[in-house]
């Protein structure tokens, strides 16, 4: 069985810009998490979809969003970029509540 | 509130030494416990995970963790390293009451191995 891929594995951005980061989860798995991860801040939940839903979310800005396909695919959007936003974004998929989190390689956006 | 905390940012070890990090959680429900491991460059590696059933965990490439609830513990342990060991270990617990289902992780212990 393949696992969850993201694409695409880098990006470069100017401030001001958005950003569109996309991620295949496990065939089968129906919930998709979002986390960021950074040196000063280490590994932090954005959100989770399961469904084409948002069942919950991360203390972050508005300017993160996301959302999920009827093929459970997911993208997460940013907008507005800011330096801080530069960071290794990571997907994991799950069958659903309470199981375990399988993780893409992660998208690496870096803003100048 | 569930927390993770990882004593020992970097550890270091010989070849064929024990590894041994250290993660203590505080949960207020009996928790679910995960390792993962990260090389450079890339994402999230499961390792193990502890969901109420055996204390004593095995997990991939010889790793194994203890859960032990008087000591809020879950270390992580390896009898001998390997220089393929050399990478981040992160150790997490899962929130997934309340509509939640998501990963509360340590800042991380990245281990060297050296010849």
């Amino acid at each position: 069985k393949a696992g969850v891929t993201q694409t695409p594995r880098y990006l470069i951005k100017t401030r001001g810009q958005q950003v569109t980061l996309s991620c295949s989860p496990i065939s089968g798995h129906r919930s998709v998490s979002w986390y960021q991860q950074t040196p000063g801040q280490g590994l932090q939940f954005l959100f989770e979809y399961f469904s084409e839903t948002q069942r919950n979310k991360g203390n972050f800005p508005g300017r993160f969003s996301g959302r999920q396909f009827s093929n459970s695919r997911s993208e997460m959007n940013v907008s507005t970029l800011e330096l801080g936003d530069s960071a290794l974004y990571l997907c994991a998929s799950s069958l659903g509540q309470g199981d375990t989190q399988y993780f893409g390689p992660g998208t690496r956006l870096t803003v100048l | 509130a569930q927390s993770v905390t990882q004593l020992g940012s970097h550890v270091s070890v010989s070849e064929g030494a024990l590894v041994l990090l250290r993660c203590n959680y505080s949960s207020s429900v009996p928790p679910y416990l995960f390792w993962y491991v990260q090389y450079p460059n890339q994402g999230l590696q499961l390792l193990l995970k502890y969901t109420s059933a055996a204390t004593l965990v095995k997990g991939i490439n010889g790793f194994e963790a203890e859960f032990k609830k008087s000591e809020t513990s879950f270390h992580l342990t390896k009898p001998s390293a390997h220089m393929s060991d050399a990478a981040e270990y992160f150790c997490a617990v899962m929130l997934f009451s309340g509509g939640y289902n998501k990963l509360i992780f340590g800042a991380g212990t990245r281990l060297a191995v050296h010849p």
